[in-house]
């Protein structure tokens, strides 16, 4: 299985700063077509996750561009250029390359 | 607006069945493949299971293979879970999702499994 390793684990932000998450994948979840089967999640309290970002940099409909995905390889960050109280939650890491499909830990996100 | 409601889960004893339903609405279900994705309270997210556009295709956990069936009637936009010989540590938030990896990724609010005596 292709093991999703997020850091950190948790973090507390301040209204307006900015915020990075990396995920490191134990393989590439580079697709032969040229795709990145990588996605990241948001998953606020008490509510399901939602997709944030897929391919590893495509936002996805109606996502804030205040959040943004990059990387190659095995390494992927999501940021998040100005956090807003409403970003609180649990964001997650995601590879659909090969099942079973693999997820981080999840990384919390407080605000100060 | 895209919908998906999961119904079917509740309290069940361990070794028993139960069957999860997730109607589809808002979209064309038979057009996406389809993933369920469980959360023991407290815990991460697990992916269980998936089944391709007309059913022919699919993949299930480790955990669950042999168990658990997942199907669909496209006819009336429904995905399903037969889940069977549950056992305590399938507890938890079970999810629906279209489309998991894919830019139309959606999941439903979900349907809680207490496996328990």
């Amino acid at each position: 299985d292709i093991v999703m390793t997020q850091s950190p684990i948790s973090l507390s932000v301040t209204p307006g700063e900015p915020a990075s998450i990396s995920c490191r994948s134990s393989q590439s979840p580079l697709h032969s077509n040229g795709k990145y089967f990588f996605d990241w999640y948001l998953q606020k309290p008490g509510q399901p996750p939602r997709l944030l970002i897929y391919g590893g940099s495509y936002r996805a409909s109606g996502v804030p561009d205040r959040f943004s995905g990059s990387g190659s390889g095995t390494d992927f960050t999501l940021k998040i250029s100005r956090v807003e109280a409403e970003d609180v939650g649990v964001f997650y890491c995601m590879q659909g390359l090969e099942t079973p499909y693999t997820f981080g830990q999840g990384t919390k996100l407080e605000i100060k | 607006d895209v919908q998906l409601v999961e119904s079917g889960g509740g309290l069940v004893q361990p070794g028993g069945s139960l069957r999860l339903s997730c109607a589809a609405s808002g979209f064309n279900f038979g057009s996406f493949w389809m993933h369920w994705v469980r959360q023991a309270p407290g815990k991460g997210l697990v992916w269980v299971s998936r089944m391709n556009t007309d059913g022919r295709i699919t993949d299930y956990a480790d955990s669950v293979r042999g168990r658990f069936t997942i199907y669909r009637d496209n006819a009336k936009d429904t995905l399903y879970l037969q889940m069977s010989s549950l056992r305590a540590e399938d507890t938890a938030v079970y999810y629906c999702i279209r489309d998991l990896a894919g830019r139309g990724g959606f999941w439903g609010q979900g349907t809680l499994v207490t496996v328990s005596s």
